[in-house]
């Protein structure tokens, strides 16, 4: 069993729709991440958070807007989202960046995406 | 940007048998982080090793980090059905967490 928490675990929804994937940790981690899974892929870095605060984007598209409204909740807003864009969403939490070893990435079940 | 490659892409061991896959950074990392992935689930951590040359076990799990602290491996020993899934790296350069770059993967299966 993952502590974090995500849902929808399974959306379906259409390119002109707005929806949102939620997560939510209680570890009291202070980084929290979106990476997107595409099948028989690597998971991909979208976004990171540091103490409520974007500090990492990488050059993700704007259909997908991260909000972070406080230190346990992490949202990923979608809309106008092309078939391509379908896959897992992983939303992920971790202790604050102190530049010390064993800060580990705790990965919540994921987000099934399909754009139609 | 940084590239972390894993080698074999795929893998298929009667049970019983060892199994090893191999990970390569194109750039020294701080640590290395290793996680399995269960067929339609998600990425768990197994371990992390920082230092130069570190090997770690767990039970039938062997983990090294490479001298130059750009390569790193994991070898299974007498594998087991319960083994199945993908075997994923992950590294960075500086010893923060914010940007770990996962390896490309190895897909474990298992032959009864």
């Amino acid at each position: 069993d993952t502590e974090v928490t995500q849902t929808p675990k399974h959306l379906v929804m259409g390119m002109t729709n707005k929806k949102s994937l939620k997560c939510e940790q209680h570890m009291g981690h202070r980084a929290m991440y979106w990476y997107k899974q595409k099948a028989k892929k690597p998971p991909e870095l979208m976004f990171v958070y540091s103490y409520e605060k974007l500090s990492i984007n990488e050059s993700v598209p704007s259909r997908f807007s991260p909000e972070c409204p406080n230190s346990s909740l992490l949202n990923l807003h979608l809309h106008a989202l092309q078939p391509e864009d379908s896959a897992l969403y992983l939303c992920a939490s971790s202790h604050e960046n102190d530049r010390r070893p064993g800060n580990t990435i705790y990965f919540g079940e994921g987000s099934w995406l399909t754009v139609v | 940007g940084q590239q972390v490659m894993q080698i074999p892409q795929y893998q298929h061991v009667q049970e019983g048998e060892d199994f090893t896959t191999y990970c390569n950074s194109s750039t020294t990392l701080s640590n290395i982080q290793w996680y399995k992935q269960r067929p339609g689930g998600h990425p768990v951590f197994l371990i992390q090793l920082v230092k130069s040359g570190e090997v770690k076990k767990q039970k039938r799990l062997t983990f090294q980090f490479g001298e130059a602290k750009k390569n790193s491996s994991l070898h299974i020993t007498a594998t087991q059905t319960t083994d199945v899934g993908t075997y994923f790296c992950a590294g960075d350069s500086n010893f923060g967490n914010e940007k770990l770059t996962f390896g490309t993967g190895t897909r474990l299966t298992i032959i009864p």
